[in-house]
């Protein structure tokens, strides 16, 4: 089945710092999916990604896709507190979804 | 956002026993609904694709005879574990396509299923 790998798995930064996310496939994507998971919780949408080279901006976090479909990035700038939980990408392909293992992401006050 | 309800939120079951959960989308039709599996610290595994009125998709090595779906309308599925043993513990999330055209998932807020 689709394979999609996602690093690091786990990224502990000081509030304020920067955090990158990065999410790479074997084969080129439909489009990709971002979610965001907080500890007890269920995974909440964040974007779509589907055109070669977009980029997406949301307040702090910038979305990127590859030229190649084949890769993505979320990068959280200037972290804060209530950007702790995990991040998965979601590759989309033949009408499912593959989720990438997740980044745990954890901000120190 | 269009909201979806999983229930029971928390089951506990005597291994050997069948349990049902119900997937439902409150305010949308969803021809299409996907079971996931998430086991504690990891990633979402897909466990089938339930489309209204038809057969659910299986992904490979998840036993269609365990577990049973069934997308009986535009707006519920079910997913029953049947004879339930101690491995099939886990967190089991649901999702709905709005089938608006977008891919958007929308994620009820899972189950969590403990077999003694």
């Amino acid at each position: 089945g689709q394979q999609v790998m996602q690093i690091p798995q786990y990224q502990h930064v000081q509030e304020g710092e920067d955090f990158t996310t990065y999410c790479n496939s074997s084969t080129t994507l439909s489009n990709i999916q971002w979610y965001k998971q907080r500890p007890g919780g269920h995974p909440v949408f964040l974007i779509q990604l589907v055109k070669s080279g977009e980029v997406k901006k949301q307040k702090r976090l910038t979305f990127q896709f590859g030229e190649a479909k084949k890769n993505s990035s979320l990068h959280i700038t200037a972290t804060q507190t209530t950007d702790v939980g995990t991040y998965f990408c979601a590759a989309y392909n033949f009408n499912k979804f593959y989720f990438g293992s997740g980044t745990k992401l954890n901000v120190k006050p | 956002g269009a909201v979806v309800s999983q229930h029971p939120s928390r089951v506990i079951c005597k291994s050997g026993t069948s349990v049902k959960i119900e997937c439902r989308s409150l305010d949308f039709q969803a021809t299409t609904m996907f079971w996931y599996r998430q086991f504690p610290k990891q990633s979402l595994m897909l466990m089938a694709t339930s489309n209204e009125g038809s057969k659910a998709t299986y992904e490979q090595g998840v036993e269609k005879d365990k577990f049973l779906i069934n997308h009986a309308s535009l707006t519920l599925s079910t997913l029953t574990v049947t004879s339930a043993h101690p491995e099939d513990s886990s967190f089991y999330i649901c999702s709905a396509l709005a089938g608006t055209g977008g891919d958007e998932q929308f994620f009820g807020p899972g189950t969590r299923l403990t077999v003694l």
